[in-house]
């Protein structure tokens, strides 16, 4: 089956820098990849979409040179938080889709910013 | 903007007890699925649905897709302390899913 692998699983970082976490799609290609933020014990949240070769569609209320997204290819998207601060800590997960294959996520990603 | 309400949003049941969750939409979709995740983890995809009135079995579990293809229900039978974890339906569209606010269920010993 479609797998996504996402890294890291955990990073901490100091308030003012920035962090960078990939997900890619390891057995097909992925048009189309999605990242959300979860809290705890809520649902996840549509951040972004993004389709490869072209620029990042963010929903609402989300900072777009906040959250930097690339899909620079069909396996790889990364999602960069710039300027962190404690606030932006989070869970991020990514999902992966493609041709003939659905929605696949990742296993997420723990960030903390202290 | 496509909206989708699940209740309960919080469940806490003892071993062998039977739920309902329930996933309602003003929107109809193409697609609906429901996840299961645990803590720490991404989501892990349960079932699609996709026909109005289509109901389809996991186990102890059943998913059932309303007619109009707006709503759906996730029920389980004889529930389980490993069931325990975030269920979340979530309709899909041509270009993105939509979650629902999730149902956080915790099965008892």
């Amino acid at each position: 089956g479609a797998v996504v692998s996402q890294h890291p699983s955990r990073v901490i970082c100091k308030s003012g820098t920035s962090v960078k976490i990939e997900c890619r799609s390891l057995d097909f290609q992925a048009t189309t990849m999605f990242w959300y933020r979860q809290f705890p014990k809520q649902s996840l949240m549509l951040m972004a979409t993004s389709n490869e070769g072209s620029k990042a569609t963010y929903e609402q209320g989300v900072e777009k040179d906040k959250f930097l997204i690339n899909h620079a290819s069909l396996t790889l998207s990364t999602l960069t938080v710039t300027s962190a601060h404690p606030e932006d800590s989070s869970f991020y997960i990514c999902s992966a889709r493609g041709l003939n294959y659905g929605y696949t996520f990742g296993s997420g990603t723990r960030l903390t910013v202290v | 903007t496509q909206l989708l309400e699940q209740s309960p949003q919080f469940l806490s049941i003892q071993e062998g007890e039977n739920l309902t969750v329930y996933c309602n939409s003003s929107s109809v979709f193409s697609s609906l699925q429901w996840y299961r995740q645990e803590p720490g983890e991404g989501p892990v995809l349960l079932v699609t649905v996709v026909t109005g009135g289509e109901v389809k079995k996991l186990k102890r579990l059943t998913f059932q897709f309303g007619d109009a293809r707006k709503d759906s229900s996730l029920h389980i039978t004889a529930a389980q302390p490993g069931d325990t974890g975030l269920y979340l339906c979530a309709g899909g569209s041509n270009y993105k899913l939509t979650f629902g606010k999730g149902t956080l269920l915790t099965v008892n010993p």
